[in-house]
């Protein structure tokens, strides 16, 4: 099946810094979306892309369609300690039946440094 | 603004048992998608129903069946429980199939553990 590779597996900041996180694929999405997950809680979207190209901000959140269609990245500008948690990147798997699965990255664990 | 119900939050079964997972979706979606999230894993994709049909199907094992109700709440059985289905299990919720992806939204999950 489609797999996502995502990078960094985790990743150790300071409080104000830009972080910045990527997602490739060997197979083309049309749809990339990033989630971002709380211990024991559901992912909750964070943004989604639909165009190559295509760069969306969410208040502090840029994400970015990759022109390939294969890749995607998510920055966020000057991390606070709510911003910890594990972002998944995820892309649908089109099988013609509709009500696609997504199919999800690894993750990266986010972790804000004292 | 309402979001996805899952219930139960736990639960705790012992092997070969069966269980039953619940999910509400927003008011007015009306396709949900089940996964399930072992320990430090990503989400993983299960089945998928639209207006009470089945639509996608991922790697659900043949002991777990699901539907979609008139109402479009959903649920999951799963029978003969291994110690390996012990994991988190999300319902998702996502309004319509415009020929498009439609953007789905969590519910907080349940925990499943098998002792």
């Amino acid at each position: 099946g489609q797999q996502l590779n995502q990078s960094p597996q985790s990743m150790f900041i300071q409080e104000g810094e830009d972080v910045s996180m990527n997602c490739t694929s060997s197979s083309i999405f049309n749809t990339w979306l990033w989630y971002k997950q709380d211990p024991g809680e559901g992912p909750v979207l964070l943004i989604a892309l639909y165009k190559a190209g295509e760069l969306t901000s969410n208040g502090r959140l840029t994400a970015q369609f990759g022109i390939t269609r294969k890749d995607s990245f998510l920055n966020i500008s000057a991390s606070i300690p709510s911003d910890v948690g594990i972002y998944f990147c995820a892309g649908p798997v089109y099988s013609g039946g509709g009500a696609d699965g997504l199919t999800f990255g690894k993750g990266t664990h986010l972790i804000i440094q004292p | 603004a309402a979001g996805v119900i899952q219930s139960p939050r736990h639960l705790i079964k012992e092997k070969r048992e069966t269980a039953t997972l619940k999910c509400y979706p927003i008011p007015r979606h009306d396709t949900v998608y089940w996964y399930q999230q072992g320990p430090g894993q990503d989400p993983q994709f299960l089945i998928s129903f639209y207006e009470k049909m089945q639509s996608d199907k991922g790697s659900i094992p043949d002991r777990f069946s699901a539907q979609q109700f008139s109402d479009y709440h959903s649920e999951l059985n799963m029978s003969s429980l291994e110690l390996g289905d012990s994991a988190l299990y999300f319902c998702a919720s996502s309004l319509g199939q415009s020929g498009g992806f439609n953007e789905q939204f969590f519910g907080p999950g349940t925990r499943l553990t098998v002792l």
